[in-house]
């Protein structure tokens, strides 16, 4: 099956800095990758898709100025939390679709605490 | 609105079959995937349907009708690790984007 990772798995940060996680298509070219973030007890919520080469489309209500997000090659996407607050702690999952997929396959997550 | 409806929780004892039905409406349909999550996780990908009929994948099934905007995953011969929440999920385009389902929290008892 298609395999994302992601990393760091886990990071803890004070509050005003900036976070960087990346997500990899391990073993397919991402033509699409998606950044999600998801509170416990409730669904994913879609942050940004972003297709290789272009910029990222943002979901209503998601600073784009906040969460920048990179997409520079077909493997590799990053999102970068700028000026961390707490209330940007969360669990942050990227997935991928390309060719060769029928659907989105995740990665594992990154959980942010901003302290 | 675009719209998937699933049962926000189901029981059953370990060993047992149990079906988790999802409904749709959407502008335009692609595909229906389903996804397991465990507490603390990640989604995993489960199955995918993009034509009528079922999918078999070891334990796990799932089936789609596109003309009554229905599907289900059916779990055979639970077991304890199958505790987690499942998702349905329907692209309308080939996008690859995704509207996911509020999900089903699945409770295998002993």
């Amino acid at each position: 099956g298609a395999v994302v990772s992601q990393h760091p798995s886990r990071v803890i940060c004070k509050s005003g800095t900036s976070v960087k996680i990346e997500c990899r298509s391990l073993d397919f070219q991402a033509t699409t990758m998606f950044w999600y973030r998801q509170f416990p007890k409730q669904s994913l919520m879609l942050m940004a898709t972003s297709n290789e080469g272009s910029k990222a489309t943002y979901e209503q209500g998601v600073e784009k100025d906040k969460f920048l997000i990179n997409h520079a090659s077909l493997t590799l996407s990053t999102l970068t939390v700028t000026s961390a607050h707490p209330e940007d702690s969360s669990f942050y999952i990227c997935s991928a679709g390309g060719a060769g997929t029928d659907t989105q396959y995740f990665g594992p997550g990154t959980r942010l605490t901003v302290l | 609105g675009q719209s998937l409806e699933q049962p926000s929780e189901v029981t059953a004892v370990e060993g047992a079959i149990v079906q988790i039905n999802c409904t749709y409406q959407t502008s335009g349909f692609y595909g229906l995937s389903w996804y397991q999550q465990h507490d603390g996780g990640a989604p995993t990908f489960l199955s995918y349907n993009a034509l009528d009929g079922l999918e078999e994948t070891g334990r796990f099934s799932s089936f789609l009708s596109r003309s009554d905007s229905y599907g289900y995953l059916l779990l055979q011969e639970l077991q304890m690790k199958d505790s987690a929440s499942y998702f349905c999920a329907v692209s309308t385009d080939s996008s690859y984007k995704l509207i996911f389902g509020s999900g089903t929290r699945l409770l295998v008892r002993p």
